[in-house]
């Protein structure tokens, strides 16, 4: 069954602190991994793609990590502000032409950045 | 430039009550979708709509209707509103595998 998993489920840290955000997913044929920010009150934001040959990519303070081999992925956040204070969601893409590219969520990470 | 658009932001429907949420998008994508957000559920499919005068089942479409208007507009219709279909609306549109763009919301309150 294609799954994805994130985890924890809420996080809590005081600003300057960096974090790690876990997504492992059961997804195949698997074509791509987004993670998506989403601010209270609004709609989620894209910060990166992974694709199955990168390993890492980074966008300013946020690095994404995917191991397609153990297909698990990371995000981190380095030197966090309170603006990071958010949702945040894995989405992972299965191949087109088998399931016509077919989206499968996580039910998000909630991030709280303490002052 | 505007992305994709949703009407309204806020309602409230009485049960049995019926609505329609309107989307459109204005960054020429072919496909575009539904999905609804709970607490603890994260984002589910309702309906999607793969291209222009196409549409399909998502995985939560009981009591949802939908219509692909024209290449930029999408619109999710309520026949007969429950107390369950109280929930947070997204509309979002990409094009190919690309990257989601999303609305910002509607939100659906059923008495």
């Amino acid at each position: 069954k294609n799954q994805v998993e994130q985890s924890p489920q809420s996080l809590i840290i005081l600003e300057g602190k960096n974090c790690t955000l876990q997504c492992n997913y059961t997804v195949s044929p698997f074509s791509n991994l987004r993670w998506y920010k989403q601010d209270t009150g609004r709609g989620p934001v894209s910060l990166t793609i992974m694709t199955f040959s990168e390993n890492t990519k980074s966008n300013g303070r946020y690095t994404a990590t995917l191991d397609a081999d153990t297909k698990q992925s990371s995000l981190h956040i380095t030197a966090s502000q309170l603006s990071d204070s958010a949702s945040y969601i894995c989405v992972v893409s299965a191949v087109r032409g088998s399931t016509l590219g077919r989206l499968y969520f996580g039910r998000g990470t909630q991030l709280t950045v303490w002052p | 430039n505007a992305g994709v658009t949703q009407t309204p932001k806020f309602q409230v429907l009485k049960t049995g009550q019926s609505m329609t949420l309107q989307c459109a998008q204005d960054m020429n994508h072919n496909s575009m979708y539904w999905y609804r957000q709970d607490p603890g559920m994260g984002l589910r499919l309702i309906y999607y709509s793969a291209s222009e005068g196409t549409t399909d089942k998502g995985e939560v479409p009981n009591g949802y209707n939908v219509s692909r208007l024209n290449k930029r507009e999408f619109s999710l219709r309520l026949e007969s509103a429950a107390p369950s279909q109280t929930s947070v609306y997204f509309c979002a549109s990409r094009e190919r595998d690309g990257e989601l763009f999303f609305g910002e919301g509607s939100r659906l309150t059923v008495l």
